[in-house]
């Protein structure tokens, strides 16, 4: 199994200003992944985050948009830039972990608001 | 990705027994079916995975045709706590490389 922590668990942040957000896993994972999710919808895939190499975005998503960073094996960052009302969402970093299933975990979410 | 289809939404009394059937009618021969539960303000969490017939855990089961063109997810005697999301997806186990791609998923609602 994997535990997974966020911070923050929520900010309300003013259009154009930028946050971080940062996920922590109580063990060592070779791929952490980002998602989002706005109100009332599903997750969406953001980015595929691997130990040494930049992301990998999901069609609709950008490096500069979504700056990521990865630099040990459970430790991630995901910056939303520039935000504009439209990124108000919901977002989750997740982890895969092999054992007789393989499961994904996903940590309790950073719930953005934008004004 | 094998494509999924499932009920929008479902209502229940507590006490009842549910069942969420998906539909996957692409799926291949090495993809497994695999049920995620989202309560609100929280992430998805595994519930039940399986391949063919039949998988019981201590939350749910899961019944899978031998044509494995749908599944049916079924929790026994929901409770208020059971009110949730549930996530029906279709893919080959992987070596923990590939994120899952979630679709629309079912909103149940328990009502006492």
């Amino acid at each position: 199994s994997a535990v997974i922590s966020q911070k923050p668990s929520r900010d309300i942040c003013q259009r154009g200003t930028s946050l971080t957000i940062q996920c922590q896993v109580d063990s060592q994972v070779t791929m952490m992944f980002w998602y989002r999710q706005q109100p009332g919808q599903s997750l969406t895939l953001i980015a595929t985050a691997n130990q040494g190499s930049e992301a990998t975005y999901e069609s609709g998503f950008v490096i500069d948009k979504f700056p990521i960073s990865r630099p040990n094996l459970t430790f991630s960052t995901l910056t939303v830039s520039n935000m504009s009302p439209e990124d108000s969402s919901i977002y989750l970093c997740s982890v895969e972990v092999a054992g007789g299933v393989y499961e994904q975990y996903f940590g309790p979410g950073t719930r953005l608001t934008v004004t | 990705l094998a494509k999924t289809t499932q009920p929008i939404s479902m209502d229940s009394y507590e006490g009842q027994e549910v069942n969420i059937t998906c539909s996957h009618n692409n799926i291949a021969t090495n993809d497994y079916i695999t049920w995620y539960q989202q309560f609100p303000s929280q992430g998805p969490r595994f519930i039940i995975q399986g391949y063919k017939t039949k998988v019981t855990n201590e939350v749910a089961s899961l019944f899978i045709p031998a044509d494995r063109k749908s599944s049916t997810l079924s929790l026994p005697r929901v409770s208020l706590s059971d009110t949730a999301v549930y996530y029906c997806l279709v893919g080959p186990l992987n070596s923990g490389n590939t994120p899952l791609v979630f679709g629309k998923g079912t909103r149940l609602s328990v009502i006492a």
